[in-house]
């Protein structure tokens, strides 16, 4: 079984650009979680999303920051304009149920704004 | 009241030996602690995870020790093997989604 795929694996952009990462969950999984791992703050939530409705965006750091789940099977996150400190790691997980006990993390999208 | 403290943050263990990492609660709200382990360049991986109402849950050479009056639970991972070497997270939730995790604890088995 495929696990949570993201794409791309490393985005490199200057400040100021859009940047879009894109998720596709485990098939049959109804929610879905975009999480940013950096040195200084560790894993944090940004936002949930359950049967593709946002339930909680309370973790997005700022009105740059966006979302969207536009069916079952894709995700999106976008950055705009991107700032230097934006740079970190970003996981999509999934899971099913709505008390989603045990989430399944893709590989990351590594983000680098120079 | 929502964090978790995660120690150590870094641990080297000969190969055989018992890896312990440790974390601590102050929510007693908290009712569900997971483990996860991650490799360089990939996501964090489900390992091992346990519920109040029990106070051990072992799985091959993972167990984790839950101590509710303490609010303590950790990690033991015995008989380590260099592929053990990783980064280590605990994790708490409280009936939802949110997780809040650890800081982590890289782990270096040595061969």
């Amino acid at each position: 079984d495929a696990g949570v795929i993201q794409s791309p694996r490393h985005e490199v952009t200057e400040m100021g650009q859009e940047v879009t990462l894109r998720c596709k969950p485990i098939s049959g999984h109804n929610s879905l979680f975009w999480y940013r791992q950096t040195m200084m703050r560790g894993l944090e939530l940004l936002i949930y999303f359950n049967n593709n409705v946002p339930i909680d965006d309370s973790g997005m750091p700022e009105d740059r920051f966006s979302a969207k789940m536009p069916n079952a099977s894709f995700s999106t996150l976008k950055i705009q304009p991107s700032e230097p400190r934006d740079s970190a790691v970003y996981f999509c997980a999934s899971s099913f149920g709505e008390y989603s006990y045990e989430q399944y993390f893709g590989p990351g999208t590594r983000l680098t704004v120079t | 009241q929502q964090q978790v403290k995660q120690s150590p943050q870094s641990l080297i263990v000969q190969k055989g030996g018992i890896s312990i990492i440790n974390c601590a609660y102050e929510n007693t709200a908290f009712d569900y602690f997971p483990w996860y382990q991650q490799f360089p360049g990939k996501g964090p991986a489900l390992l091992i995870a346990i519920r109040p109402d029990v106070s051990e849950k072992k799985e091959g050479r993972f167990t984790i020790s839950f101590n509710k009056s303490a609010k303590q639970f950790s990690l033991h991972i015995m008989d380590s093997q260099p592929g053990d070497s990783a980064t280590y997270f605990c994790a708490a939730s409280r009936g939802t989604y949110k997780y809040i995790f650890g800081t982590g604890t890289r782990l270096k088995v040595l061969a």
